[in-house]
């Protein structure tokens, strides 16, 4: 079975600063997805990020990016430009393969305050 | 932009007492999924759902646990007899494909209290 981690139980970063998310899993599979969803105080999940196991580069998306280090089963968020909208909980997500309904195994989360 | 949505956003039962949380899926995913998360904990898999019957289901998803897809929108959860420790908030997502491409869009979420 897959598990995630997600050592970092809160943390917080100035506005227009940038705070990075670390997560860990553990799987013996070779092909599947990580992504990062984003839990605003209205508890809806919203995705941020992902990333295919089998592309090297690193996705990105606009002040999001990861870290995917295969190799160390490594796949930290960073959030550049931190906005006070960033406010939330941030869960790192597995998904493996397979023909039909791939279920997300999710780590703890994160929960990250953008000051003012 | 299409979305998931569910209903209703919050539900009160009694113990023993059965519930029904439902979800309108994107109209053109062929898969679907409920998730749920005790408050303060991670969200757990609960049950995913394709071609009309169930393809995969946790440990949580026992006989108390039931999912339908009534018609071509709606996606529904019974829970039989709902105990204290139900009480959580449940998520219902769906994608279009489980290839390549996938990716969950979640709905809002129905919180659900059993007194």
């Amino acid at each position: 079975a897959q598990t995630v981690t997600q050592s970092q139980p809160e943390m917080s970063v100035q506005e227009a600063e940038t705070v990075t998310l670390s997560c860990t899993y553990d799987t013996s599979e070779n092909n599947y997805y990580l992504f990062w969803y984003k839990q605003p105080p209205s508890r809806q999940m919203i995705l941020v990020i992902r990333q295919e196991a089998y592309k090297q580069q690193n996705a990105t998306e606009n002040r999001f990016s990861v870290n995917f280090q295969k190799a160390a089963k490594s796949f930290s968020l960073k959030i550049s430009d931190s906005q006070l909208g960033d406010t939330a909980m941030y869960f790192c997500a597995f998904m493996k393969l397979k023909a039909a309904g791939n279920k997300l195994t999710f780590g703890g989360g994160t929960r990250v305050l953008v000051k003012p | 932009e299409p979305e998931v949505t569910q209903t209703p956003s919050h539900q009160v039962t009694q113990m023993g007492q059965e519930v029904i949380l439902r979800c309108v899926p994107i109209s053109n995913h062929l898969y679907f999924y409920w998730y749920r998360q005790i408050l303060g904990q991670k969200v757990e898999f609960l049950v995913s759902f394709y071609n009309n019957e169930i393809s995969e289901k946790s440990e949580i998803f026992d006989d108390q646990f039931s999912v339908e897809r009534p018609d071509g929108s709606n996606f529904t959860l019974k829970i039989r007899s709902t105990k204290l420790e139900d009480s959580a908030m449940y998520f219902c997502a769906s994608s279009r494909t489980s290839g390549s491409f996938d990716t969950q869009y979640f709905g809002p979420g129905t919180r659900l209290t059993v007194l």
